[in-house]
């Protein structure tokens, strides 16, 4: 089945800076790739896509790329804020497959 | 709408006792799924289900059992609870199975077995 390893586990910036969070995958045929935000105590939220057919996908501060070749896919949040702090998962979807596999989370920190 | 929900909120079992842990969504989604969350663990499938009357096995079913008898309600059965099985459960539902099929998730179920 697929695998996702997701890094780093932890993260820190300084408010304004970006934050990158990386993921691969191993199941080349993989063909979504969403991103969710989970604050403390909260449920997980989808903030960004991406299908296998697009390689970059921006949503105001947020951007996804993915680079099928070398089967990876990164997070970018730019101008961070105190709000974007949280736990991010990655996860990825097998082609044929109904499930969705995530990673093991990144924690994000934004200091003020 | 009231999206996902789930009951209990929180639920305190003992070794060998056994619960249901009851999910329901109100948007006539296809597809329903039971996550395990553990820390440094990410989200683990459970079981899932692509309509009424089908389901299927996750990465760790084990323990666990589902049924789904109607689209709406999707219970999540522990048959024999153990201390392992003390986790943070999320239901989650999505419109269709093939994407983009953004889940949504219930608020979850903190249980702690004894």
């Amino acid at each position: 089945g697929e695998n996702v390893e997701q890094h780093p586990s932890t993260l820190s910036v300084q408010e304004g800076d970006s934050a990158v969070i990386k993921c691969t995958y191993s199941d080349s045929a993989s063909n979504y790739f969403p991103w969710y935000k989970q604050e403390l105590g909260k449920r997980p939220q989808l903030i960004i896509d991406i299908r296998s057919n697009v390689g970059e996908k921006k949503d105001q501060r947020i951007a996804v790329t993915l680079n099928k070749t070398a089967k990876h896919f990164s997070l970018h949040i730019t101008e961070t804020q105190p709000e974007d702090s949280a736990v991010y998962f990655c996860a990825a979807r097998g082609a044929g497959s109904y499930q969705l596999t995530f990673g093991k989370g990144t924690k994000l920190s934004v200091i003020p | 709408n009231a999206g996902v929900t789930q009951t209990p909120k929180f639920q305190v079992l003992k070794t060998g006792q056994s619960m249901t842990l009851q999910c329901a969504q109100d948007m006539n989604h296809e597809y329903m799924s039971w996550y395990r969350q553990d820390p440094g663990m990410g989200l683990r499938l459970i079981h899932y289900s692509v309509g009424a009357g089908i389901t299927d096995q996750g990465e760790v079913p084990n323990g666990y059992n589902v049924s789904r008898s109607t689209t709406e309600d999707f219970p999540l059965r522990l048959l024999s609870a153990a201390p392992s099985q003390t986790s943070v459960y999320f239901c989650a539902s999505s419109y269709s199975s093939a994407p983009p099929n953004e889940q949504f998730f219930g608020p979850g179920t903190r249980l702690t077995v004894l």
